[in-house]
């Protein structure tokens, strides 16, 4: 069964540095999400994107963040200048085209995360 | 803003038998899904059921089945013949229905489900 992957699955990094997080959605879908899960919070939305662009935003994803699909596999987050409170579980996801009746199917699939831990 | 409550920070039940987990949100959309999700100790999110509001008929996934209340806005999870592989993290999502896949999913807190041997 196709499943998300998402790389590396442990980032640690300096506070004021840079990080990219890595995600290859399942072949097919057209829609992606980034979400994010502060330890012993609830998982928050960050972003969604389509058709190479941003689809929606949370007011969590300010100018610190970006988001890329560089190729035709890959899908990644950015943090500009890392802080402490970005330490925190990132989830990727994705999910399919909308397909059959009037509102098909619409089941986010998340992979498996990448823990970041700001020092 | 749509918000998802779930009033029951930790649940406990014995092998074999049957749970409740319960979820609330509010919403002034008619169209919408609504997700419970499982979160294991290695923390991925993994999908356990889904409902879509139009539909009257709850769903059901073998041992697991929703108790849908769309007057109410309540959607709790039903466990039947509880597995020591169903601890977990559970969390109840929201997600409107706009036309497009673009929303992301509004979580609840979560209920922390023990299963006694």
């Amino acid at each position: 069964e196709p499943e998300v992957t998402q790389t590396p699955s442990h980032q640690v990094t300096q506070m004021g540095q840079e990080v990219i997080l890595r995600c290859v959605p399942i072949s097919n879908h057209l829609y992606f999400y980034w979400y994010r899960q502060i330890l012993g919070q609830k998982v928050e939305f960050l972003v969604s994107f389509y058709n190479n662009e941003i689809s929606e935003k949370s007011e969590i994803f300010d100018d610190q963040f970006s988001v890329e699909r560089p190729d035709g596999s890959n899908f990644t987050l950015k943090i500009r200048s890392t802080k402490l409170e970005d330490s925190a579980m990132y989830f990727c996801a994705s999910s399919p085209r909308l397909a059959g009746g009037p509102y098909g199917t619409d089941t986010q699939y998340f992979g498996p995360g990448t823990r970041l831990t700001v020092l | 803003a749509q918000t998802v409550t779930q009033s029951q920070p930790e649940m406990s039940v014995q092998e074999a038998e049957t749970v409740t987990l319960s979820c609330t949100y509010d919403t002034s959309e008619s169209d919408y899904y609504l997700f419970w999700y499982k979160q294991p100790p290695s923390r991925q999110m993994i999908l356990v059921i889904r409902q879509e509001a139009y539909k009257q008929q709850n769903a059901t996934e073998n041992r697991f089945s929703v108790n849908f209340q769309k007057a109410a806005k309540s959607f709790s999870l039903k466990i039947s013949d509880s597995q020591l592989g169903d601890a977990a993290m559970y969390f109840c999502a929201y997600r409107r229905y706009s036309g497009g896949g673009a929303d992301g999913l509004t979580f609840g807190k979560g209920t922390h489900l023990i299963i006694q041997p």
